[in-house]
């Protein structure tokens, strides 16, 4: 059973160029959550999804910033017209269920703007 | 809403214990412990549920004091493999999974 696949590893992107970050669950997982995290920080909440539904958003920033989950293939997060804070590596984990259940991580995806 | 952990950092030689502490001013479902090590993915420890439990991995335990919305992680007689940084992540019912800043140790031989 695979784990939590993320890629691309590392994605260099000029300002105002389009990131997409994938990332597939593990086997029976129908639940997913991303997370940024800048050097030496800690793990900020961005969006959780289940299969084609965003559940909570409320971390993401309103603008450029999108999320999807559909019903066959990865989990997507979208970063439109990249900004040098923008840089940051992106985690998602897993689940099965919404609670009572351990989540796992992916390796992250490490976006820089350049 | 981010669970708040304490200390920020911690310092032990090899065999010595350490308590990291993280609490939360909502009504928890379950918390989780994950450990980071630098530029690598956190790696899942243990989840607490409702009831007050306490469980066990190796020499790293926790408890989960669901009344004053708590939960404590205890390391043994650490090694240096502990060293990492350690996050609490707490849930709210069919709720997002939140995390506090993090705790780090550093293990010196």
């Amino acid at each position: 059973n695979a784990g939590v696949m993320q890629n691309p590893r590392h994605l260099v992107r000029r300002r105002g160029q389009e990131a997409r970050l994938r990332c597939s669950p593990m086997k029976g997982h129908s639940h997913v959550y991303w997370y940024r995290q800048l050097p030496e920080e800690g793990l900020k909440f961005m969006v959780y999804l289940q299969k084609e539904n965003i559940i909570d958003e409320s971390g993401m920033p309103k603008e450029r910033f999108s999320a999807e989950f559909p019903k066959e293939g990865p989990s997507i997060l979208r970063i439109q017209q990249v900004v040098r804070g923008d840089s940051a590596a992106y985690f998602c984990a897993s689940s099965p269920q919404a609670a009572n259940t351990e989540a796992f991580f992916g390796q992250g995806t490490r976006l820089t703007v350049v | 809403q981010q669970p708040v952990q304490s200390p920020q950092a911690v310092i032990l030689r090899e065999g010595e214990d350490a308590v990291i502490n993280c609490s939360s001013s909502k009504a928890l479902y379950s918390v989780h412990w994950y450990r980071q090590k630098h530029g690598e993915a956190p790696v899942f420890l243990m989840i607490l549920l409702k009831g007050g439990e306490q469980k066990g991995h190796e020499k790293i335990s926790a408890s989960f004091n669901e009344k004053k919305q708590q939960s404590s992680l205890y390391l043994t007689a650490s090694q240096l493999s502990y060293s990492g940084t350690y996050f609490c992540g707490t849930e709210e019912y069919g709720n997002k999974l939140v995390f506090g800043a993090g705790t780090i140790l550093r293990v010196k031989s």
